[in-house]
């Protein structure tokens, strides 16, 4: 069984540009999460996907960011416009359908750097 | 929310030596998770232990919900040991499904 894979795993930008990151989760894992971590920092929660349907977002979720998950399966992140604070590691979680799993298992990341 | 704090921040070790880090929670959690994150960022599953004892080679955990911390001994470390050790937890019933993490604990086994 495959992790959770990520792609890009490193990302250079312009400010000013729109970036797009790709997350595949644990196959017949239903839940899907995104995290973002900034150096020396624990992982902070963005956004929770339950299938196809985006159950909760973080504050840290500005109008700049959008994620989609469309048929239930992978998952993408989308930052427009992009600002220099928005450097950071984006990490991608997945966890299996059904009551008392919740161990959550991660991806490799992708590093965003703006410039 | 649920407040994460873990000790020691930072630690340093000869090989071999054995060593516990404490991660405190601040509300009833239903899922408490340890990771590492080895140089390149990757975190990888320790243990699943929202309470109880568990094992798994020389490194093992221990999760007193009631008293609301978790301990993570690693036993006769080894330089592949090093990187960052992290706690997460949850609380389902607050309709969330998002971990929590402390701050972390760097750690640093030296040859």
């Amino acid at each position: 069984d495959t992790g959770v894979s990520q792609n890009p795993r490193h990302k250079i930008t312009k400010r000013g540009q729109n970036v797009t990151f790709r997350c595949d989760p644990i196959s017949e894992h239903n839940r899907l999460y995104w995290y973002r971590q900034t150096l020396g920092q624990g992982p902070e929660f963005l956004t929770y996907f339950q299938n196809e349907a985006q159950l909760e977002k973080s504050r840290l979720l500005s109008d700049r960011f959008s994620a989609e998950r469309p048929k239930g399966s992978f998952s993408t992140l989308e930052i427009q416009r992009t600002e220099q604070g928005d450097s950071a590691m984006y990490l991608c979680a997945s966890s299996p359908r059904g009551q008392g799993s919740y161990e959550q298992y991660f991806g490799p990341g992708t590093r965003l750097t703006v410039t | 929310g649920i407040q994460v704090e873990q000790s020691p921040p930072d630690l340093i070790l000869q090989e071999g030596a054995n060593s516990t880090l404490r991660c405190n929670f601040s509300d009833s959690v239903n899922n408490l998770q340890w990771f590492h994150q080895n140089p390149w960022g990757q975190l990888i599953n320790l243990f699943y232990i929202p309470s109880g004892t568990k094992q798994n080679g020389r490194l093992s955990a221990t999760t007193v919900a009631t008293e609301r911390y978790s301990l993570l001994y690693i036993s006769s470390s080894q330089t592949t040991d090093s990187g960052v050790y992290f706690c997460a937890v949850l609380n389902y019933g607050g309709a969330t499904n998002k971990l929590i993490f402390g701050t972390g604990t760097l750690l640093a086994v030296q040859p």
